[in-house]
């Protein structure tokens, strides 16, 4: 059974405090690493697809990075609109659905 | 912006009740697909479909029923809500077969009292 965990579950930084958030992965075939932001009351959405280990993708603050084992969404100098929760899926096998982790809230202050 | 709309927003219904979200989506996907949210739980796969009448089971579809008859509505029942199926309902699209990635609607607040 594919498995996604996310880590911390929370995390509150200062403006321009640098960080990382942690995606590790059990699945079988991957065909695809996904990050999301999802703010309050909203649906996710859709920022990076990571397809193979050694993979690197780039918007703006945010960095992922992937590995055989886990992703990384790198935060660069923060700013409180990055504040949101973000999640991590990976798409695996032949099944049609993602799997989710439970994500990481991220709670940037002044 | 994927072009999707979820319908109602929110919803307070009592146990028992059947209860209708409707998802529509204007760009002519072919697969549409309906999670549920729930506190440490991550987004959970209800049922999926990829094309007209054509639908599948996800991993939490008891309790739940889908139907699609035309390419833009995806409609999820639940024939007789539980208090367990208080949940933020997202219905998701995929652009093309070759695509991996989904896009999410507003979501639906359901609270089964």
């Amino acid at each position: 059974e594919d498995q996604v965990t996310q880590s911390p579950e929370a995390l509150r930084l200062q403006e321009g405090e640098s960080s990382s958030l942690n995606c590790s992965y059990t699945v079988s075939g991957l065909r695809g690493l996904f990050w999301y932001r999802q703010d309050p009351g909203k649906g996710p959405e859709f920022l990076f697809t990571l397809y193979s280990a050694g993979e690197e993708k780039e918007k703006e603050r945010l960095k992922a990075t992937l590995t055989k084992k886990e992703s990384f969404l790198h935060i660069t100098a923060p700013k409180p609109e990055d504040s949101a929760t973000y999640l991590c899926a990976v798409f695996a096998g032949t099944a049609s659905k993602l799997t989710f982790g439970t994500g990481t809230r991220l709670q940037v202050t002044l | 912006d994927a072009g999707i709309t979820q319908s109602p927003r929110h919803k307070v219904t009592e146990t028992g009740t059947p209860v209708t979200l409707r998802c529509h989506q204007t760009e002519n996907h072919r697969y549409m697909y309906w999670y549920r949210q729930d506190p440490g739980h991550g987004l959970r796969l209800i049922h999926y479909s990829y094309g007209v009448k054509d639908t599948d089971k996800g991993e939490v579809s008891d309790g739940y029923s889908v139907s699609r008859s035309k390419t833009e509505d995806f409609l999820l029942t639940l024939e007789s809500a539980t208090s367990s199926q208080t949940s933020v309902y997202f219905c998701a699209i995929k652009e093309a077969s070759g695509d991996v990635e989904q896009y999410f609607g507003p979501g639906t607040r359901l609270t089964v009292t």
